[in-house]
């Protein structure tokens, strides 16, 4: 059973282009979460998607992010013009579906790494 | 709103020296999870813990979970270079998980 996958795995984009980041949750799973990491922090929740919906965005920034998880394929995560503060480390978990809500175990995958130049 | 912190930010220790990583955190929650991150590289798990006066051991590494308190420890036995990295706890609050500001650690030979 692969782990959660993420692409790419580095990401260089120049101010004011735009950054796609996908996520492939294990087999199995639909649901799934978007933490960043800024430099010498820790990892900080942005959105929690099921499929087709966004359940929670509490954490995401309210312009030029924005993220899907569709019907078929993986979820992404899209920042539009991108500016050098949104350069971190942007990781994906995924859960199984779980009766409860509260504290399913998340699983988390590589990370895509993205520098703002 | 659920916090959690984490002390001390940095630790810088000799080897075969004994520490502990504190994680303190604000409002109840069932699952405290602690993490290994290398520098440039993604999370490990390293425990699980799920009840009060939980404790879990993995080599020279026990955690332990005092729900009441609403702390947890990491314990390090008799460091050595190898378990230099970040260590997260992370604390499972309503759909995510509210990580801690992680411990940057340093075991000098």
């Amino acid at each position: 059973n692969a782990g959660v996958m993420q692409n790419p795995r580095h990401l260089v984009r120049r101010r004011g282009q735009e950054a796609r980041l996908r996520c492939s949750p294990m087999k199995g799973h639909s649901h799934v979460y978007w933490y960043r990491q800024l430099p010498e922090e820790g990892l900080k929740f942005m959105v929690y998607l099921q499929k087709e919906n966004i359940i929670d965005e509490s954490g995401m920034p309210k312009e030029r992010f924005s993220a899907e998880f569709p019907k078929e394929g993986p979820s992404i995560l899209r920042i539009q013009q991108v500016v050098r503060g949104d350069s971190a480390a942007y990781f994906c978990a995924s859960s199984p579906l779980l009766t409860e809500t509260r504290g399913e175990t998340q699983y988390f995958g590589p990370g895509t790494r993205l520098l703002v130049l | 709103e659920l916090k959690v912190e984490q002390n001390p930010l940095f630790l810088s220790m000799q080897e075969g020296k004994n520490y502990t990583i504190y994680c303190n955190y604000s409002t109840t929650s069932d699952r405290l999870y602690w993490y290994r991150q290398d520098p440039g590289k993604s999370l490990e798990s390293l425990f699980v813990l799920l009840s009060n006066g939980a404790v879990k051991q993995e080599g020279r590494l026990m955690a332990s979970l005092d729900t009441k308190a609403r702390l947890s420890t990491l314990h390090i036995t008799a460091a050595v270079h190898d378990l230099s990295a970040t260590y997260f706890c992370a604390v499972a609050g309503t759909y995510k998980y509210i990580f801690g500001t992680g411990t940057r650690l340093k075991v000098l030979a």
